[in-house]
């Protein structure tokens, strides 16, 4: 079956190390997306991105950075994590523009000490 | 700009009881909203989209585009219903804006 994968699940690592996450989809998507959750704050978007070589900012971006090079991956990189940066972090794609389901992966819970 | 609230980040009821969970949205263009579900140890999920008009789990949801609001529904809880509720709101492109969530107990 078709599926969204993220690894690793668990990471800790030290305060200004880079990072990266990934997230590999076989459903042909083109649209994928990464999110991060805290409470309080629910589900954030990082970046996103509407094809191969397509990369959008989302609304907490800074930090982060996400590049596209097909249509399976979509690695997001943390350049310097900062302990703000601690969270579970969400991969997830979408087949078509507004009408489509989101599927998610597991997540990916990250601790920056 | 968009904006999804759910005003009660903690719900808890007793089995059998109704339950409803609270979603309002700010959005000046045509809507599409959805309930997306995260149980335990498991990934977020699709639970119900406005257009659909359907009941998935006994749960139903029902856009009111008047008061903004798209609350979750069930007449009867179940146990198997404690989770963590997220509302989306589906706008330009293809992103979902999510609400802060709710976390349903339902007590035995």
């Amino acid at each position: 079956d078709a599926e969204i994968t993220q690894s690793p699940r668990h990471k800790i690592t030290e305060t200004g190390r880079q990072v990266t996450l990934a997230c590999h989809q076989t459903w042909n998507h083109n649209n994928m997306f990464w999110y991060r959750q805290d409470l309080g704050h629910g589900l954030r978007l990082i970046h996103y991105s509407y094809g191969v070589h397509d990369t959008n900012k989302g609304e907490v971006s800074d930090g982060y950075s996400v590049s596209r090079s097909n249509t399976e991956d979509l690695p997001l990189t943390l350049e310097s994590a900062a302990s703000s940066q601690t969270s579970v972090y969400f991969c997830a794609s979408r087949r078509t523009a507004n009408t489509g389901e989101l599927f998610f992966g597991e997540g990916s819970r990250l601790t920056v000490l | 700009a968009q904006r999804v609230t759910q005003p009660e980040k903690l719900l808890s009821v007793f089995k059998g009881a109704p339950v409803e969970l609270k979603c309002n949205y700010s959005y000046s263009g045509s809507p599409e909203l959805f309930w997306y579900v995260q149980y335990s140890r498991q990934r977020l999920q699709l639970l119900l989209r406005h257009i659909s008009r359907e009941s998935i789990k006994g749960f139903t949801a029902d856009l009111n585009k008047g008061e903004t609001s798209f609350h979750l529904k069930k007449p009867f809880a179940q146990e198997e219903d404690s989770a963590m509720y997220y509302c989306a709101l589906g706008t330009s492109g293809s992103r979902l804006t999510f609400g802060e969530g709710t976390q349903l107990t339902v007590n035995p």
